[in-house]
């Protein structure tokens, strides 16, 4: 079965500091593997988009890497800001279909001043 | 451009009752994707359509579900009857290409649908 896992469900950490988040599939083959922010209240807006060819992606601060192999993402941000506190999703996409996408439940992510 | 809108943001109706939801995409877009969130289990794609046409329809939960897209600028989800375990964050996202490639997914801001 098709799975997205995401860890930490939750994390808190000071302003300034780095954090990495975690996300492991078991969708293969898959396309691309997409990770979201999403403010409470909001609609997730995407950060990345890696292929399965691609090992890293940045975005300002958020970098997020790939391992094909071990099936593994990551979503590292550098020298957080208060306005880090969101969810952040990661989302597989299958190559057999577009409805088949599959969303990990997120990582409550919260920022202190 | 004002990003895909969607009204109404929210929307508390009593069990029985018939909902529609409203969802303009991005001007130029292809596809129009709707997906519902709850906290029980997270975000789930119900139903895309390509060029006005659905595709995939599979994710509808039940024969309660309908969606239509009379034309490019407007989409319509629509739930009769109503029930409480419908309850959630429904969101319309569109895109130039399918969700396959690598193009992004532009998300609205989200009904809150309450149902009594």
């Amino acid at each position: 079965k098709n799975q997205v896992e995401q860890s930490p469900q939750s994390l808190i950490i000071l302003e300034g500091k780095n954090c990495t988040l975690q996300c492991n599939y078991t969708v293969s083959p898959f396309s691309n593997l997409r990770w979201y922010k999403q403010d409470t209240g909001r609609g997730p807006v995407s950060l990345t988009i890696m292929t399965f060819s691609e090992n890293t992606k940045s975005n300002g601060r958020y970098t997020a890497t790939l391992d094909a192999d071990t099936k593994q993402s990551s979503l590292h941000i550098t020298a957080s800001q208060l306005s880090d506190s969101a969810s952040y999703i990661c989302v597989v996409s299958p190559y057999s279909s577009a409805s088949k996408i599959i969303f990990g439940s997120g990582t409550r992510l919260s920022i202190r001043p | 451009d004002a990003g895909v809108i969607q009204s109404p943001r929210h929307e508390v109706t009593e069990m029985g009752q018939e909902v529609t939801l409203r969802c303009k995409p991005i001007s130029g877009h292809d596809y129009l994707f709707w997906y519902r969130q709850t906290m029980m289990r997270g975000l789930e794609l119900l139903i895309y359509f390509n060029n006005n046409v659905p595709i995939d329809d599979s994710g509808m939960p039940e024969d309660r579900f309908s969606a239509k897209m009379p034309n490019a600028s407007f989409s319509t989800l629509k739930i009769q009857p109503s029930e409480p375990r419908d309850s959630a964050v429904y969101f319309c996202a569109s895109s130039f290409r399918l969700a396959g490639s690598t193009d992004t997914q532009y998300f609205g801001p989200g009904t809150r649908l309450t149902v009594l």
